[in-house]
């Protein structure tokens, strides 16, 4: 285990559903990402949140609203999401942003949308 | 525009023998990478990194290479054990910039 933990581990969900992915890591750290891993394709960062405040958006569609209530805790709130968001996403903390290479991961979320 | 790239999808090896896994990347300017490895059904993790003014560094059973001539890194594992199998991939960044850039990343399939 890394330290990091996701919830659900997998989802299934339609095109007009509304659902959220968890995150939550205890290590003390104070940035956490989201990433998207698409089959065949590298990993993507979607967001970046350091002490709470978003410090990055890398272009991510509104459908993903991403949320930081606490440094322990990261949601990602997906809604009206399309066949192709399908992917495994990944949450990262690492002890500060500029630390995003030494991030421990999740083991990301299996989202499938139908 | 920037990108990382692993020179080959697929790799079969024999348990016991060396694995090499190749990554090239285009930014000159890179000056820091990082070797991740991937079990199915976990996230990515750490196995090594280096910075731009070295050309080598060792770890427990793996050494990465790094060729900033011909902009190239390298993964080695010594003895290749089953529990290496996996997917690796390498990342770059530069400068202050957090924002790492991935490759696609190798799949490596140890025989016993």
């Amino acid at each position: 285990e890394t330290g990091v933990t996701q919830t659900p581990r997998h989802l299934v969900m339609g095109m007009t559903n509304k659902k959220s992915l968890k995150c939550e890591q205890h290590l003390g750290h104070n940035a956490m990402y989201w990433y998207k891993q698409s089959a065949k394709k590298p990993l993507e960062l979607m967001f970046v949140y350091s002490l709470e405040e978003r410090v990055e958006n890398n272009s991510v569609p509104s459908r993903f609203s991403p949320e930081c209530p606490n440094s322990s805790h990261l949601f990602l709130h997906l809604h009206t999401l399309q066949p192709e968001d399908s992917a495994l996403y990944l949450c990262a903390s690492s002890q500060e942003a500029q630390a995003q290479g030494l991030a421990f991961f999740g083991q990301g979320t299996r989202l499938t949308v139908v | 525009g920037e990108s990382v790239g692993l020179h080959l999808p697929t790799l079969s090896v024999q348990e016991g023998d060396n694995s090499i896994i190749n990554c090239a990347y285009s930014n000159s300017a890179s000056d820091y990478f990082i070797w991740y490895k991937q079990e199915s059904g976990k996230g990515p993790q750490f196995i090594i990194d280096i910075r731009s003014n070295m050309d080598k560094r060792q770890g427990q059973r793996v050494t990465v290479l790094l060729n900033k001539t011909v902009k190239h890194l390298s993964l080695q594992i010594a003895a290749t054990q089953p529990g290496d199998s996996a997917v690796y991939f390498c990342a770059e960044n530069h400068g202050n910039d957090y924002k790492l850039s991935f490759g696609a990343g190798t799949t490596v399939t140890v025989r016993a």
